[in-house]
């Protein structure tokens, strides 16, 4: 089942900040994050694994909350280099399969 | 990170015929994943390829359609069988997953006609 992400898109100036949120009706092992680049394969950003731990790649970072079955991540100070689309992904307790969010569209314009 | 090498890059197929799509891993790996990509739209697992054993399909997707060959630990091929305009997407294989990063190819652009 594919979890739901939120918003669709955001448009940002340079050194503007933004979250990207993403939930699950089910309970998670871990949850991945990806941004894809137009005609580009995705790229692995970061996974967050149950715990409730925090993590950060560059100026993006991310938290996970276990009982809540949510993720977000934060992208603080946006760089024009942080334009393309986010992709959560989770893996479920029950199957340990990882499942795409819708993806969420980033737009950083100076 | 395991290197993934994808071909063809991409392709222009007729209605009706088959296509062929190799991945190769500079390592091995025990479990391989293939991924479609509608227009615009988000991954979504085909099916997984497991060395020795027949590859497992996701909900709507069958065998006949995308049969999947994984003859060693390093190779798999992915077939687009008897293609139609809905097929055109994106293809990628993948290796990790679970509590590992999941590495892509860099796709196989598929445009049926």
């Amino acid at each position: 089942q594919q979890p739901v992400q939120s918003p669709q898109a955001v448009i940002l100036r340079e050194g503007e900040d933004a979250v990207i949120n993403c939930s699950s009706s089910k309970a998670l092992y871990s949850v991945h994050w990806y941004r894809q680049k137009h005609g580009e394969a995705p790229v692995f950003l970061m996974i967050l694994l149950k715990g409730g731990e925090q993590k950060g790649h560059e100026k993006i970072s991310a938290s996970f909350n276990e009982k809540k079955q949510q993720s977000s991540l934060y992208l603080t100070a946006s760089q024009l280099s942080y334009s393309g689309t986010y992709f959560c992904g989770t893996v479920s307790s029950n199957d340990y399969k990882l499942s795409f969010g819708a993806g969420t569209t980033v737009t950083v314009r100076a | 990170s395991a290197v993934i090498s994808q071909k063809p890059s991409r392709d222009i197929c007729q209605r009706g015929t088959s296509l062929t799509i190799q991945c190769q891993v500079d390592s091995q790996v025990t479990m391989m994943f293939w991924y479609r990509q509608q227009p615009g739209q988000s991954l979504t697992l085909i099916a997984t390829a497991n060395q020795g054993s027949e590859a497992t399909y996701e909900s709507g997707f069958v065998i006949d359609k995308f049969p999947i060959s994984r003859p060693n630990l390093t190779f798999s091929t992915l077939t687009v069988s008897n293609m139609s305009p809905e097929d055109s997407s994106i293809y990628l294989c993948s290796v990790g997953g679970g509590n590992s990063p999941l590495h892509f190819g860099n796709g196989t652009r598929l445009t049926v006609t």
